[in-house]
Parts: structure tokens; C-alpha cells; sequence
């Protein structure tokens, strides 16, 4: 079965700190991989994504994630934290049960709340 | 502002009254899609559209949800009988069609159901 597994329900960093925030993925085939962020009572915003290419993908607000096929993990980093990067944390992956992936819908995993303290 | 928007923001209902939901996609868009978020949960895949036509429906919507895009435009979601267990966020997004490179999903910022 596809999935996305978010292992940690919550990390807290200090601010100015390297954050690492964790997804595994179970796809078949190549997978289509994104990152999204939750600021709260808002939707969802679309952070980075992984297609094919270089295994480290740059995104928005100095976000990065590294792609590794042999662990099928693809987690979020960031160098230096800061108290506004605080939200909640999707990682998905695209559904590819059906024609192919053309369907497009996303399989999300069950977030991570990112704490950056002062 | 030309991302994707959705109305009501909020809507508190009594079990058993019908809800209706719209989103308005980013215009380029000719794919939309809906989800539903539960409390501590990722979004849901519940159904989405190319321009006008429905394309593919999750188990998650049972007969008592419908969506229409009529035009390829905005989209509507009914819940039809609502019960406590449609308390969620729902959720629109919308995209190019997956196969260009362009194709990430740009979601709008809900509408929260409370079903008392």
C-alpha cells in the first residue's frame, strides 16, 4: 500500500538551529514527492517538491530535502531556524494506483508541529 | 489576490441540514481537487476534476457527498444528511495537469464544518 509516514508528532529546535523534520515513503515506482506547510486556521502551502534530478531539492524560505531512494525517505531541513518557521509540516506523495499517477491526488502523512523557540 | 479561494470559511450546521461548499481554482488551473482534514491528521483525498468532469471518487465519499465543476471554473461540495462524523476542514486545491512539470497543488484555505 502507498503511504507516507511522519515519525515524529512534534520537534522543537532552538532558534538559529539546524531543524530536520522526517518522512519515509512507501510508492511503487519512481515517487513524486512534496512538502507542504500549515500556518494556523490557514490552507496548506506548497514549500518543495521532488520529481526527478538532484537528490537535494531547494524550495521556499530557505527550506531544502534531501531525497534518498535506498532509505525511501525525503526529509526537510533548514540551517538556521527562526520562531516564524513554527507550523505544522506535510510531507505527501503523489498516488500512482491509477493510470500512472495521472490522477495527480496526494497521499499526505500525518504532520509534524515544528516548535522553534526563541 | 489570485489564489485559490473557498466560502464559507466556517459553517456550523445541525445533524441532518445539507451544506454546500465552493471553491474558486487559480484560473490557469483545469485540474481541482477536494480533501477533507481531520484534527491531527493529513488531508484526505476525497475526489477532483479535470475542467468539468469528475475523473475519480475515494471511499471516503460515501452517496451523501456530491461535487460539480459545471463550467471548469468554480466547484461546489454537498453534504446531503450532514452527521457528526463531516466535522472536518475541507479542502480545494488546484493544479495543471500532473504530467507538465508545473504541477504542484495550490490549496485554498478551507471551509471548517462543525456538524453539532
Amino acid at each position: 500500500a502507498q503511504s507516507v509516514a511522519q515519525p515524529e508528532d512534534q520537534v522543537n529546535v532552538a532558534e538559529g538551529n539546524p531543524l530536520t523534520v522526517k518522512c519515509t515513503y512507501s510508492v511503487s515506482g519512481n515517487p513524486y514527492l512534496f512538502w507542504y506547510v500549515q500556518y494556523p486556521n490557514r490552507g496548506l502551502q506548497f514549500l518543495l517538491k521532488y520529481i526527478t534530478g538532484d537528490n537535494l531539492v531547494k524550495g521556499s524560505y530557505g527550506f531544502e530535502a534531501e531525497f534518498n531512494k535506498s532509505q525511501t525517505s525525503f526529509h526537510l531541513k533548514k540551517p538556521s531556524a527562526l520562531v516564524s518557521d513554527s507550523a505544522l509540516y506535510f510531507c505527501a506523495v503523489r498516488d500512482m494506483r491509477n493510470y500512472g499517477g495521472s490522477q495527480g491526488n496526494l497521499i499526505f502523512g500525518k504532520g509534524t508541529k515544528l516548535s522553534v523557540k526563541p | 489576490d489570485t489564489g485559490v479561494s473557498q466560502d464559507p470559511r466556517h459553517k456550523i450546521t445541525k445533524r441532518g441540514q445539507n451544506v454546500t461548499f465552493r471553491c474558486d481554482p487559480i484560473s490557469e488551473h483545469n485540474r481541482l481537487y477536494w480533501y477533507r482534514q481531520t484534527l491531527g491528521q493529513g488531508p484526505e483525498f476525497l475526489t477532483y476534476f479535470q475542467n468539468e468532469a469528475q475523473l475519480e471518487k475515494s471511499r471516503l465519499l460515501s452517496d451523501r457527498f456530491s461535487a460539480e465543476r459545471p463550467k471548469g471554473s468554480f466547484s461546489t461540495l454537498e453534504i446531503q444528511r450532514t452527521e457528526q462524523g463531516d466535522s472536518a476542514m475541507y479542502l480545494c486545491a488546484s493544479s495543471f495537469p500532473p504530467r507538465t512539470s508545473d504541477n504542484e497543488q495550490f490549496f485554498g484555505p478551507g471551509t471548517r464544518l462543525t456538524v453539532l
